[in-house]
């Protein structure tokens, strides 16, 4: 069982490129978020979705677009990288119920992937 | 707006001796109270949560948990650590009534000594 998957593990990027972190997940999960860790900060909510066609911000949303076309995938995008997007970034999924998170569940997370923005 | 204070950003103890992680919130409602722990280069993985009910909670790997409503704290706890507990620990909390959001604390960094 793959759980939650991202891609890639590692990037490194000039300031002003594009680039899609890809996260999918295997089970039917509803809810899926992104979250970005900073030393010293814990992990802070970027977006999350509540299910296909449903996005909406987190904490810190500036700078990254996300879609949900899917159940399985929940693809952050970074139109113009800055150098303060440099973090380690972490998909997240869970159960919801009826469109709604069920915020006593437990999140599965991703293996990460750490970018770098030069 | 709810908050999590990790007082400790690095704990360091010996192993086979007990260890305590300290966690604060700040809410004006009811919350859900979670422990998660970090290992190099990994995810995050749930140790325990706090519902409701019974205010100590038993998670994996032996860890504990108190919630104290009136200090608004919900420590972590081990009566022995061991080397394979070396790893980054989370507090988090979620309202009740909030859809989608679990807040973070900053994290504490358990480092074993043998």
């Amino acid at each position: 069982n793959a759980g939650v998957t991202q891609t890639p593990k590692f990037q490194v990027l000039k300031t002003g490129q594009s680039m899609t972190l890809q996260c999918a997940q295997d089970m039917n999960h509803e809810y899926m978020s992104w979250y970005r860790q900073d030393p010293g900060m814990g992990l802070r909510l970027i977006h999350y979705s509540v299910g296909a066609g449903i996005t909406d911000q987190g904490e810190v949303p500036n700078g990254y677009n996300v879609s949900r076309s899917t159940t399985e995938d929940f693809p952050l995008r970074l139109l113009s990288a800055a150098p303060s997007q440099t973090s380690v970034y972490f998909c997240a999924s869970s159960y919801s119920f009826g469109g709604n998170f069920a915020t006593n569940e437990k999140l599965f997370f991703g293996s990460g992937t750490q970018l770098s923005v030069l | 707006a709810q908050s999590v204070t990790q007082l400790d950003s690095q704990v360091p103890v010996f192993e086979e001796a007990p260890v305590e992680l300290r966690c604060n919130y700040s809410s004006s409602v009811s919350v859900y109270l979670f422990w998660y722990v970090q290992y190099p280069n990994q995810g995050l993985q749930l140790l325990l949560k706090y519902l409701s009910g019974s205010t100590l909670v038993k998670g994996i790997n032996g860890f504990e948990a108190e919630f104290n409503k009136s200090q608004t704290s919900f420590h972590l706890r081990k009566p022995s650590v061991h080397i394979s507990d070396t790893a980054e620990y989370f507090c988090a909390v979620s309202r009740y009534s909030s859809a989608s959001k679990i807040i973070f604390g900053s994290g504490t960094r358990l480092s074993i000594r043998p």
